[in-house]
């Protein structure tokens, strides 16, 4: 079955340091894989989207690797701020549909002033 | 004004009781999805449809069922809730050859 994982529950870095989260999945290669931003009592928000042929995506202080032979991506803020704190959510599909997405359960990102 | 509206946002009732959950979007999509978001695991998808006459089974349908009366609005129903339906309920939307979900702000149900 599909499977994926985030690397960790929390993860707590200094102010202006880079964060790294990491999204690993199991059985076959995704389409595409897409990261979002939930902040407490919020809905996600869509951040970005990598293809399987894509290796790397940016956006402004953003970037998400895409390694098919390690099964993994990465999610990197540059020059984090606390305003990043929040829990960030990897999601996998085989399609680009979302009736077969499949999300991570997240990763909460504190950002250390 | 939020593209993806959702009511109520939070909801206390009782084990038995038949409660529905509302989504309206002004995005204009025909995409709509209904998630289930509990502590430590991931959205869950219940239901989707992807336009008003086409409703599908998505991996936790039981004990729920849904309403695609408009393509603004989609419906999430549970007839008689149980405590292990307290969760926090999102709805989605999809633009045509998008992957990109847009969210709605929630729905807390709490089942005593």
């Amino acid at each position: 079955s599909q499977k994926i994982e985030q690397n960790s529950e929390a993860l707590n870095i200094q102010e202006g340091k880079t964060a790294t989260l990491t999204c690993n999945y199991t059985n076959y290669s995704p389409a595409y894989l897409q990261w979002y931003r939930q902040d407490p009592g919020r809905g996600p928000v869509f951040l970005l989207l990598i293809r399987e042929n894509e290796k790397e995506k940016r956006k402004e202080r953003l970037k998400v690797t895409f390694d098919t032979t390690l099964k993994q991506s990465l999610f990197h803020i540059t020059a984090s701020q606390p305003a990043d704190s929040a829990t960030y959510l990897c999601a996998r599909s085989p399609s680009g549909s979302a009736r077969q997405l499949t999300f991570g359960s997240g990763t909460q990102l504190t950002v250390l002033p | 004004d939020a593209d993806v509206t959702q009511t109520p946002r939070n909801r206390i009732t009782k084990t038995g009781k038949r409660i529905m959950l509302e989504c309206s979007q002004t995005k204009g999509h025909d995409r709509m999805y209904w998630y289930r978001q509990d502590p430590g695991l991931g959205l869950r998808l219940i239901y989707y449809s992807f336009d008003v006459k086409d409703i599908n089974k998505g991996e936790i349908s039981d004990g729920y069922s849904v309403s695609r009366q408009a393509q603004a609005k989609f419906s999430l129903s549970l007839e008689s809730a149980i405590p292990n339906q307290t969760a926090l309920y999102f709805c989605a939307t999809q633009g045509p050859g998008s992957g990109e979900l847009f969210f709605g702000e929630g729905s807390r149900l709490t089942v005593l």
